[in-house]
């Protein structure tokens, strides 16, 4: 079964530094891999996604994740922290079934502050 | 995503209240989804649906109901309401056909809380 780990709840970031995002993931399969954005009182915002093309993904905002399979993580970094980017952050590890649907399976959440 | 609508955005019920939320979309999309979300649990399938004669239960079926009226619509019914099915809820949807990777997008979701 797929599962995923956000290994950190909160962070905490001043504005125009870096930030790292860290995701675990498993799968006994080749993944799919998803990072989505939820600002307060929103719906989820689709940042980025891998599907078995380039391991380096580039989304939204100027947010990119690596898919490193060696160490079965797909942590979310951006060079420069702004204001807006503060809300919450799920990874989610897809798994399709023989029926053809993809079941998605959502991390705990990270919630990313960031402060003047 | 505004191609997914959601309502109502807010409800506040009572126990045992029959309770109905409402999704549609604009994006053409053939497959539709509803997730609840509790703190520190991330989301959970509650139904899914490929097309208007297709659907499925998820992995949190128990104590709803689903009716896919239309290809743009799914809607998502609590019988009988209870105080734990307090949380957020969210419609997405998805399209196989002309995406492969089959990815969902999401509604801005419904808050419901159940007295």
């Amino acid at each position: 079964a797929q599962s995923v780990t956000q290994l950190d709840s909160h962070v905490s970031v001043s504005e125009g530094t870096p930030v790292l995002l860290r995701c675990n993931y498993s799968s006994s399969y080749s993944p799919s891999l998803f990072w989505y954005v939820q600002h307060p009182n929103k719906g989820l915002q689709l940042l980025l996604k891998y599907t078995s093309a380039a391991t380096l993904v580039k989304g939204i905002n100027g947010f990119e994740a690596e898919f490193k399979k060696s160490e079965t993580s797909f942590h979310l970094t951006k060079p420069s922290a702004h204001m807006s980017d503060a809300a919450e952050y799920f990874c989610v590890v897809s798994e399709r079934r023989n029926t053809g649907f993809q079941k998605l399976v959502f991390g705990t959440g990270t919630r990313l502050l960031v402060s003047p | 995503d505004a191609d997914v609508t959601q309502t109502p955005r807010n409800r506040i019920t009572k126990t045992g209240k029959r309770i109905m939320l409402e999704c549609s979309q604009t994006k053409g999309h053939d497959r539709m989804y509803w997730y609840r979300q509790d703190p520190g649990l991330g989301l959970r399938l509650i139904y899914y649906s490929f097309d208007v004669k297709d659907i499925n239960k998820g992995e949190i079926s128990d104590g709803y109901s689903v009716s896919r009226q239309a290809q743009a619509k799914f809607s998502l019914s609590l019988e009988s309401a209870i105080p734990n099915q307090t949380a957020l809820y969210f419609c997405a949807t998805s399209d196989l056909g002309t995406d492969p990777t089959d990815t969902q997008y999401f509604g801005p979701g419904t808050r419901l809380t159940v007295l």
